[in-house]
């Protein structure tokens, strides 16, 4: 069965510094892969995907992620974080389980 | 589009009560997923339906727990007999049938404490 690793259970960072949020993946087929952010409370919303093509995937709030299947790794990156960035990040999977698979976060404290 | 609405967003509920959740997926989404998240974890998947027909249950999922999608709109979750583990963040979310490797849209949640 696939599944996902989140190497890093909590990342701080000052505002404006870069960041990078590192997940594995574990699979024998092809997978698709996801990232989420989740705000205090809230649900969880669909920073970005990959499905195939491009290995550099852009999201929004100007995240990306680079598939590495070499590596089977899908690390999320920011060039330059903001308070607002300070969140739970999880890594998702989809594969033949037909259903997501998720890793068990990564928070981003970010601080002036 | 008014995305994925779950109610309520809170409930505290004595231990050993029932308790029942409410999910509205988005109107044209035929799959409808239900979620539980307990502090400091990822979502771990617990059931989920296409249309009216429930097609997958966890082990997560005890007898405790049942899950209906009665018209193959919105669906509920029903708790009986709570306990003091069953105290988490549950989510729902919904996706089309045939682009449901495109990723969830995640309602709210609701977070249920059992005391």
């Amino acid at each position: 069965a696939q599944s996902v690793t989140q190497l890093d259970s909590q990342v701080p960072v000052f505002e404006e510094a870069p960041v990078e949020l590192r997940c594995n993946y574990s699979s024998s087929v092809s997978v698709y892969l996801f990232w989420y952010v989740q705000y205090p409370n809230q649900g969880l919303q669909l920073l970005l995907k990959y499905l195939s093509g491009s290995t550099l995937v852009k999201g929004i709030n100007g995240f990306e992620a680079e598939f590495n299947k070499s590596q089977t790794s899908f690390h999320l990156r920011k060039p330059s974080v903001h308070i607002s960035d300070t969140a739970e990040y999880f890594c998702a999977s989809w594969g033949t389980a037909s259903k997501l698979t998720f890793g068990t976060g990564t928070r981003l404290q970010v601080t002036l | 589009d008014t995305g994925v609405s779950q109610d309520p967003r809170h409930k505290i509920t004595k231990r050993g009560q029932n308790v029942t959740f409410r999910c509205d997926p988005i109107s044209e989404h035929n799959r409808l997923y239900w979620y539980r998240q307990t502090l400091g974890q990822g979502p771990e998947f617990l059931t989920y339906f296409q249309n009216e027909a429930q097609l997958e249950k966890s082990r997560l999922l005890s007898d405790r727990f049942s899950a209906e999608r009665p018209k193959g709109s919105f669906s509920t979750l029903e708790i009986q007999r709570t306990e003091q583990g069953d105290s988490a963040m549950y989510l729902c979310a919904s996706s089309p049938r045939d682009r449901s490797f495109y990723g969830y849209t995640f309602g709210s949640g609701t977070r249920l404490t059992v005391v």
